[in-house]
């Protein structure tokens, strides 16, 4: 069975500054796609980024940007010039390669970006 | 256009009660999935429509919980009789086929 693991419940970083949240995983499986959501207080939870595991490149989306490291089962999250609007919960997930929406998430990162 | 729009977005009740929680997709979507995040533990899927047709619902944690889809449209998710372990958010996602999964922004259940 796969397993999505985000260690850190609780982040900060001032504005400006850039921050990486972690995440690793498990799965016997080849071929998959990672993904993080973003959910602000109160409001929709929102895609990110995601990646396909096998593409090499690591994927990027403006200021985010991940580290994926398929042989160490890691997928950690960097946002770069953080702004007050990034403050949200964030969730890592693993999805197999079958066309489908049933995700397996992690326990979810709450970062605080300060003023 | 709308996304995924869940109510209520928030509901109070007693253990023992009944509650329903409603999701509308987005216009179009043919698969629609409920997903449920106890507090501070991980969103975990509970299952997936297709139009009205259950295709997984091996989530579901038990028979208090049913879950409909007449006619393909919205959804419901009904707890009867609400126990205190049921307290969490429940998310609802639509997803074109292909596409992208698109969340609502949760009903939030708390039992006491």
């Amino acid at each position: 069975a796969q397993t999505v693991t985000q260690s850190q419940p609780e982040m900060s970083v001032q504005e400006a500054e850039t921050v990486t949240l972690s995440c690793t995983y498990d799965t016997s499986e080849n071929n998959y796609y990672l993904f993080w959501y973003k959910q602000p207080p109160s409001r929709q939870m929102i895609l990110v980024i995601r990646q396909e595991a096998y593409k090499q490149q690591n994927a990027t989306e403006n200021r985010f940007s991940v580290n994926f490291q398929k042989a160490a089962k890691s997928f950690s999250l960097k946002i770069s010039d953080s702004q007050l609007g990034d403050t949200a919960m964030y969730f890592c997930a693993f999805r197999r390669s079958s066309n489908t929406g049933k995700l397996i998430f992690g326990q979810g990162t709450t970062l605080q970006v300060k003023p | 256009e709308a996304g995924v729009t869940q109510f209520p977005s928030h509901s109070v009740i007693e253990k023992g009660q009944t509650v329903t929680l409603r999701c509308d997709p987005i216009s179009g979507h043919d698969n629609l999935y409920w997903y449920r995040r106890v507090m501070g533990k991980e969103i975990k899927f509970l299952l997936h429509f297709v139009k009205e047709s259950k295709q997984d619902e091996s989530g579901m944690p038990n028979n208090r919980f049913l879950a409909e889809r007449t006619g393909g449209t919205y959804s419901t998710l009904k707890v009867q009789p609400a126990e205190l372990e049921d307290s969490g958010v429940y998310f609802c996602a639509s997803r074109a086929i292909g596409g992208e999964l698109f969340f609502g922004e949760g009903s939030r259940l708390t039992v006491l």
